[in-house]
């Protein structure tokens, strides 16, 4: 069974700094989501990705299978990026559930 | 094109009620994925389903839990005799590809037994 961990737990920044999130996983995986939790509960996908970088806006995932780390980061951090980002790998086997890391709890200050 | 529907987005029940939760996937998506989020806690696996069928429901606990996702209409978690303990977040994601797709959540029902 995969295990994923993220860090940091908790991050305050302010507005304008870059941010890292990073993930670390067990097993082998083909694929990590990256997820965005806003503060009113609701989750939206941001990437999956099996490989190399993605970028959407000011939103940058990396991923290094040989190593199992992906990193997510923010440029150009804003008090709306304020939300806990939540990275998953598959479960194993072929079912396509996923797995998640506890989350990273991000604070943007004005 | 609507996202994936969840509702109620919040329901309230005493202990030993039903709790019925509702899933109508994205336009096109036949694979639909219930996880739990207990207070404080990671999201959980509970079970995965195609239309007519539950394919994997290793992350569901042995009693009072049930799934469907049937041929027509949302699919239905439904949690028989509540305890506070089911008290949680409860999404559900859809795909049309299992495993190899962004998975799509809904906003997701929140319970609360008393």
């Amino acid at each position: 069974k995969n295990e994923v961990e993220q860090s940091p737990q908790n991050l305050t920044a302010q507005e304008g700094e870059f941010i890292t999130i990073n993930c670390s996983y067990s097993v082998g995986i083909s694929a990590l989501h990256w997820l965005q939790q806003h503060p009113g509960g609701g989750i939206v996908s941001l990437f999956m990705l099996s490989s190399g970088k993605k970028k959407h806006g000011r939103l940058i995932a990396t991923i290094n299978i040989q190593e199992k780390h992906s990193s997510l980061h923010i440029t150009a951090s804003h008090p709306r990026d304020s939300a806990v980002y939540i990275c998953a790998v598959p479960g194993g086997g072929s079912q396509g559930n996923l797995i998640f890391g506890k989350g990273t709890k991000l604070s943007v200050k004005p | 094109n609507a996202g994936v529907m969840q509702n109620p987005r919040h329901l309230v029940r005493r202990r030993g009620q039903e709790a019925r939760l509702r899933c109508s996937p994205m336009k096109g998506h036949s694979h639909v994925y219930w996880y739990r989020q207990l207070p404080e806690e990671g999201l959980k696996f509970m079970v995965y389903l195609q239309k007519e069928n539950i394919i994997d429901e290793s992350g569901m606990p042995k009693e009072r839990f049930s799934a469907e996702f049937p041929k027509e209409g949302p699919s239905i978690l439904r949690i028989q005799q509540v305890v506070r303990g089911d008290s949680a977040a409860y999404f559900c994601a859809s795909t049309n590809n299992r495993g190899k797709n962004i998975q799509y959540f809904g906003a997701g029902t929140r319970l609360s037994v008393l």
